[in-house]
C-alpha cells in the first residue's frame, strides 16, 4: 500500500479566493489523481496529475478552475480557483501503486467550506 | 456506458447480525476490475478488495466475504457478525482494464449503520 497525506485536511474559505491542496505519498507511485465528493454524494474524477505535463481533465473540470500540478512522482497540487459555495466538497489525492496489480488508494481528503 | 448501482441507500443491523450490500455494475468491456472501499465518519476511503473481472473465485478476509456474480454482473460484499466499528458509508466501485484515464466509476455508496 501507500501511505498519502493531504494539506490542509480541512479549511473554511471565502468566495472569490483559491485554495491550494498539496498531496504526498511515501513512495513513488504510477499515477495520481484527485476526486471530488460533494455533499453526500459519492466520488467524481476531476483529473489525472501527469508527471512532467499537463493534466488530462474530466469533462466536466477544466484547467482554470481546477490547475493541478505534479512535479515529481510523489506530490501533486490541486487548486480551487475563484470558489464558489458550489465548489464546498472533500477533495481527495488517490493513487495508483504497482500497476500490475491495479490497486488505487485514497488520501484522508480535504474538507472544503466556501461562504 | 459504465454504471454501478448500489440500491441500498441505507441499512441499519443490529450488532452480531450478518448484512450483504449489494452491488450491480454494467460494462461493455470484457475485462475489467472491481473495488469495494469503506469511508468511516472520519471521512477518509479505506480500501477493501480489488477483484479482476476474470477471476470468479469468492474471496473471505476474517469477516467480511465477497460474491462476485458475472452471471448477474454483481459484485456483493458480506459482513459476518457486524460490530458498532462496520458503521460506514460503502463504495463499490468499476474500472475498465487499460482504460486510458484508469478512472473509477463509484456507486452511490450504502450507508451501514450497526446499532448496540
Amino acid at each position: 500500500s501507500a501511505v498519502i497525506s493531504q494539506k490542509p485536511s480541512r479549511d473554511i474559505c471565502q468566495r472569490g479566493t483559491s485554495l491550494t491542496i498539496q498531496c504526498q505519498v511515501d513512495s513513488q507511485v504510477t499515477m495520481m489523481f484527485w476526486y471530488r465528493q460533494q455533499p453526500g454524494q459519492s466520488l467524481t474524477l476531476i483529473a489525472t496529475a501527469n508527471q512532467g505535463s499537463e493534466a488530462t481533465y474530466e469533462s466536466g473540470f477544466v484547467i482554470d478552475k481546477f490547475p493541478i500540478s505534479r512535479p515529481n512522482l510523489t506530490f501533486s497540487t490541486l487548486t480551487v480557483s475563484n470558489m464558489s459555495p458550489e465548489d464546498s466538497s472533500i477533495y481527495l489525492c488517490s493513487v495508483l501503486v504497482l500497476a500490475g496489480k491495479n490497486e488505487q488508494y485514497f488520501g484522508p481528503g480535504t474538507r472544503l467550506t466556501v461562504t | 456506458a459504465q454504471k454501478v448501482t448500489q440500491a441500498q441507500t441505507e441499512i441499519s443491523v443490529v450488532e452480531k447480525e450478518d448484512v450483504t450490500l449489494d452491488c450491480v455494475y454494467e460494462t461493455r468491456d470484457t475485462t475489467y476490475y472491481l473495488f469495494w472501499y469503506k469511508q468511516p465518519p472520519s471521512g477518509e476511503l479505506v480500501f477493501l478488495i480489488r477483484r479482476n473481472s476474470f477471476d470468479e473465485q469468492n474471496e473471505i478476509s476474517g469477516r467480511y466475504s465477497w460474491n462476485f456474480q458475472k452471471s448477474t454482473s454483481s459484485f456483493n460484499f458480506t459482513i459476518t457478525a457486524s460490530q458498532v466499528v462496520d458503521s460506514a458509508v460503502y463504495f463499490c466501485a468499476l474500472k475498465n482494464y487499460g482504460g486510458a484515464t484508469n478512472k473509477l466509476i463509484f456507486g452511490t455508496g450504502t450507508l451501514l449503520a450497526v446499532q448496540p
